[in-house]
């Protein structure tokens, strides 16, 4: 079974630009999470999926983050315009419902330098 | 406000010596647990997890954990540690409430084995 794939795996960019990653989930996991996770803390959820609607988004800056998934299956989180304090890896789950029960597996992330 | 405290940042054993790191949770009711570990580079995989029943719960890789309410501690150990496990280990919980599958991390403590 593929797990959770994420790209780019790095990606460094100055202040003020933009930048996009996308999420492809295991197969047939309705739901999807975003995670932020800055050096030295552990992951922090900023959206959460179940199929194309959102479930949470209580901690996601909306005033330059957005989510989408529009079809259900693959995702894509978008910064603009990006801070230095928004270095981070971004991990992307999946799991096949959205109860608290239900185990998440994750990508390898993607590794976000702003400069 | 939920949380969750990893006491220990950094923690180092031998190889072949015990192993517990540990982990104290704020809610207001027993959430789910969960131990999950991240090597260098990878996403996070869940080691074990708590829902109800006994407290005394296995995981993969010769992991246990012991729920203990009075403390509202979730403890992770492991008898006899490998070179191989040196990661950083995560405890978290997913509240009981709202059951929509966030979770919550500790900052993470960092395992070094020394041959």
């Amino acid at each position: 079974e593929a797990g959770v794939a994420q790209s780019p795996r790095y990606k460094i960019i100055e202040k003020r630009q933009s930048v996009a990653f996308w999420c492809n989930p295991i197969s047939g996991h309705a739901t999807l999470y975003w995670y932020q996770q800055i050096l030295g803390q552990g992951p922090k959820l900023l959206i959460q999926f179940q199929n194309n609607g959102v479930v949470d988004d209580s901690q996601l800056p909306k005033d330059r983050f957005s989510a989408e998934r529009l079809k259900g299956v693959d995702s894509t989180l978008k910064i603009q315009p990006a801070k230095l304090e928004d270095s981070a890896v971004y991990l992307c789950a999946s799991s096949l419902n959205s109860l608290a029960s239900g185990e998440q597996y994750f990508g390898p992330g993607t590794r976000l330098t702003v400069t | 406000a939920q949380s969750v405290t990893q006491p220990d940042i950094h923690i180092t054993v031998s190889e072949g010596a015990s192993l517990e790191l540990r982990c104290n949770y704020s809610y207001g009711a027993t959430p789910y647990l969960f131990w999950y570990v991240q090597s260098p580079g990878q996403g996070l995989q869940l080691l074990l997890k708590y829902f109800s029943g006994d407290t005394l719960v296995q995981g993969i890789k010769g992991f246990e954990a012991e729920f203990k309410r009075s403390q509202s501690s979730f403890n992770l150990r492991k008898p006899s540690v490998h070179w191989s496990d040196a990661a950083e280990y995560f405890c978290a919980v997913a509240p009981t409430s709202g059951n929509t599958g966030k979770l919550i991390f500790g900052q993470g403590t960092t395992l070094q084995v020394k041959p």
